[in-house]
């Protein structure tokens, strides 16, 4: 079992539509989660990260925990052409395992005008 | 800049070559991660460093690859006799502290390896 399951995709959806991202992940005791985007050829670039339970929201995007399920998503609403690209969860399990990241493969994501 | 610098950005090695990857960490940073990314994959992780010390390399091949952190200058990741397998993007990331669970990462435009 991976540490951390996304779908691959590619996940369609029009312009103006909610993108929903989901993620999976095997430890129960990881204690925080990131969202990273990757257009093609680029680095990663952070979106956002969450650590409690719930929705965090910061603009368009809203990321949604649930330990118990372990299970965390991301959501883009009215999304853009520009959200086109790669969409990349992270883990980190806790102080055991210092600041290391496990990571997806990734939901590619394209929005079609 | 201050954001997480890389050099070389492309780097041509044919098999059998040395290859040597830079990383400067954000300015303020002291903890720096590489990661590998071969095409259509996640980052795979491969060692974290702390300044002049290796915390965790768990992720590196036994053979053939080395990483280093020193007290002055960047982190250098070393790939001895490369091979056609080692042709990838290699992503340096940086953080401010070990900083417990909460603790960012952010990343350098990355090095695309291509071994002939």
């Amino acid at each position: 079992q991976k540490e951390v399951e996304q779908n691959s995709g590619p996940l369609s959806v029009p312009e103006g539509a909610i993108a929903s991202l989901n993620c999976t992940y095997s430890d129960r005791g990881s204690q925080s989660f990131f969202w990273y985007r990757q257009y093609s050829g680029k680095s990663p670039e952070l979106i956002m990260f969450i650590y409690s339970n719930g929705d965090k929201e910061d603009g368009r995007f809203t990321a949604q925990l649930n330990k118990a399920s372990q299970y965390v998503s991301l959501l883009i609403r009215d999304s853009q052409p520009s959200d086109s690209a790669t969409y990349l969860c992270a883990v980190n399990r806790g102080a055991n395992n210092f600041n290391k990241f496990y990571f997806g493969s990734g939901t590619k994501l394209n929005v079609k005008p | 800049n201050a954001g997480v610098m890389q050099n070389p950005r492309h780097l041509v090695r044919r098999r059998g070559q040395e290859a040597r990857l830079r990383c400067s960490p954000m300015k303020g940073h002291s903890h720096v991660y590489w990661y590998r990314q071969l095409p259509e994959e996640g980052l795979k992780f491969m060692v974290y460093l702390q300044k002049e010390n290796i915390i965790d390399e768990s992720g590196m091949p036994k053979e053939r690859f080395s990483a280093e952190f020193p007290k002055e200058g960047p982190s250098i990741l070393r790939i001895q006799q490369v091979v056609r397998g080692d042709s990838a993007a290699y992503f340096c990331a940086s953080s401010a502290t070990s900083g417990g669970t909460q603790e960012t990462q952010y990343f350098g435009p990355g090095t695309r390896l291509l071994v002939l």
